[in-house]
């Protein structure tokens, strides 16, 4: 079936190091999303990219879709520690696109 | 606009107890989602329903049931509630305008079931 994969499960840092997450469709997406979910909190929607090749940034946040639509990425430049949580990549099941294929997440932690 | 508001916010079972989970949105949004989440599991779909008056199972609906009550309200019910359905229990929803299918979520419910 439809799988979306993310890696690295975890990441540790020290404040001010870079972080990035992948994101790997087994088909090709319409869209990603990002969203972001704080310990002890709910995911919230971070962004939606939907062209091949997209680039959006957000702050310290820069966002891809890779060309072929199956990949996506979420770069954070000099991570700080409002930056802790778990980021997942969600694309819309093939099938039926009012559900979601979701990654399992990677949970950042960062040192101060 | 309070979004999505779940009830209650935590709650202890018993094994064999039953409860409902509640989920309303003030957004106006058709579809509305029940997820569970675990450690390491990610977010599983349990039950979604795409407009008023519809509802299909997700990925893991065994031991649950819902109910879309009107376009505002989602409920979610464990009829005999086991250990493994001790979770947190989010419920979202969404708007398909166009492309965008951003999903907004509750702020959850924790549930033990001893």
């Amino acid at each position: 079936g439809q799988q979306v994969m993310q890696i690295p499960q975890y990441q540790h840092v020290q404040e001010g190091e870079d972080f990035t997450t992948y994101c790997n469709s087994s088909t090709t997406l319409s869209n990603i999303q990002w969203y972001k979910q704080r310990p002890g909190g709910h995911p919230v929607f971070l962004i939606q990219l939907v062209k091949s090749g997209e680039v959006k940034k957000q702050k310290r946040l820069t966002f891809q879709f890779g060309e072929a639509k199956k990949n996506s990425s979420l770069h954070i430049t000099a991570t700080q520690t409002t930056d802790v949580g778990t980021y997942f990549c969600a694309g819309p099941n093939a099938g039926n696109n009012r559900k979601l294929i979701w990654g399992l997440g990677t949970s950042l932690a960062v040192n101060p | 606009n309070a979004g999505v508001t779940q009830t209650p916010k935590f709650q202890v079972l018993k094994t064999g107890q039953s409860m409902t989970l509640q989920c309303a949105q003030d957004m106006n949004h058709n579809s509305m989602y029940w997820y569970r989440q675990d450690p390491g599991m990610g977010l599983r779909l349990i039950y979604y329903s795409a407009s008023e008056g519809t509802t299909d199972k997700g990925e893991v609906p065994n031991g649950y049931n819902v109910s879309r009550l009107n376009k505002r309200e989602f409920s979610l019910r464990l009829e005999s509630a086991a250990p493994s359905q001790t979770s947190v229990y989010f419920c979202a929803s969404s708007d398909l305008t166009g492309i965008r299918e951003t999903q907004y979520f509750g702020p959850g419910t924790r549930l033990l079931v001893l």
